[in-house]
C-alpha cells in the first residue's frame, strides 16, 4: 500500500517549452502533497506545499509564476515548469500525505528527472 | 534549517549491523524522529519513526536516548543494497519534511 506514482519518469525539452509532470497517490487519498527538487550530489529540496482544493504555498525563493501548482484531486497533484530553462534541469520528486494519516508519514514518488537543452 | 547533524558518510562491511547516529540536541517534545533512505536515483523510502520509545520493523531498529537528543538507527544484516543516502528528521507528526545532507552509507562486499 501507500504508493505514489510519478509521470513521466524522464522527459527532455527545448528552452522555452513548458513540461508537466504529474503525481498521483494509487491506493489511498491525499490530501497534501509536496513538490521538491534535487540537484545532482544535493539533498532534497522543498519546493511547494498542495492541499487539495487550495493553493499551493511555496518555499521561499522558489517562483510560483514559474512553477504552478495544481492539486485539483484528492490523487492527483501536477507540477507545471514553464519556459524551461536549462537551469532548470533536475531530479523533481513528489510526496504524498494519506488523508487522516495518522503517524505522518510521507510517501514519495519515484521521482522525475527533467533535462532542458 | 535542518534540525540533526549525522556524520556525511559511513562503510559498514556485508552482513554486519549498520548503525547509523543522529544528533538532534534541540528536539522539542512534539517532535518525532523520522528515518528515510534514498537509493541513487530514486525517491526517498521511509524507513521508521519514533517519539521517545525504541521502536522496531521489519527494515531497522531505531533507538532513542532518554534525553532524545540523538538516536541511532540499526540495520541488523546489511546487504549491498542498503547502500543509500540516510536522511535523519526531526519534525512534528504532521509538518513538512525538510531534508538535511543526510549519511552516505557504502556496504562492502
Amino acid at each position: 500500500g501507500a504508493v505514489v506514482s510519478q509521470h513521466p519518469s524522464w522527459v527532455i525539452c527545448k528552452s522555452g517549452t513548458s513540461v508537466k509532470i504529474e503525481c498521483r497517490s494509487l491506493d489511498f487519498q491525499a490530501t497534501t502533497m509536496f513538490w521538491y527538487r534535487q540537484f545532482p550530489k544535493q539533498s532534497l529540496m522543498l519546493m511547494a506545499t498542495s492541499n487539495e482544493g487550495s493553493k499551493a504555498t511555496y518555499e521561499q525563493g522558489v517562483e510560483k509564476d514559474k512553477f504552478l501548482i495544481n492539486h485539483a484531486s484528492l490523487t492527483l497533484s501536477t507540477l507545471t515548469v514553464t519556459s524551461a530553462h536549462p537551469e532548470d534541469s533536475s531530479f523533481y520528486i513528489c510526496s504524498a500525505r494519506e488523508r487522516g494519516g495518522g503517524r505522518g508519514e510521507q510517501y514519495f514518488g519515484p521521482g522525475t528527472r527533467l533535462t532542458v537543452t | 534549517d535542518a534540525k540533526t547533524t549525522q556524520p556525511p558518510s559511513m562503510d559498514c562491511a556485508e552482513g554486519r549491523a549498520a548503525n547509523l547516529p543522529c544528533n538532534h540536541s534541540t528536539i522539542s517534545g512534539n517532535e518525532y524522529v523520522y528515518w528515510y533512505r534514498q537509493i541513487h536515483s530514486q525517491g526517498p523510502q521511509y524507513i521508521i519513526h519514533g517519539l521517545k520509545n525504541n521502536e522496531t520493523n521489519e527494515m531497522a531498529s531505531l533507538i532513542i536516548t532518554e534525553d532524545r537528543k540523538s538516536s541511532t538507527l540499526i540495520l541488523p544484516h546489511a546487504t549491498l543494497r542498503d547502500t543509500a543516502v540516510y536522511y535523519c528528521i526531526v519534525r512534528p507528526r504532521d509538518d513538512k519534511i525538510i531534508f538535511g545532507k543526510g549519511t552516505r552509507l557504502h556496504i562492502l562486499p
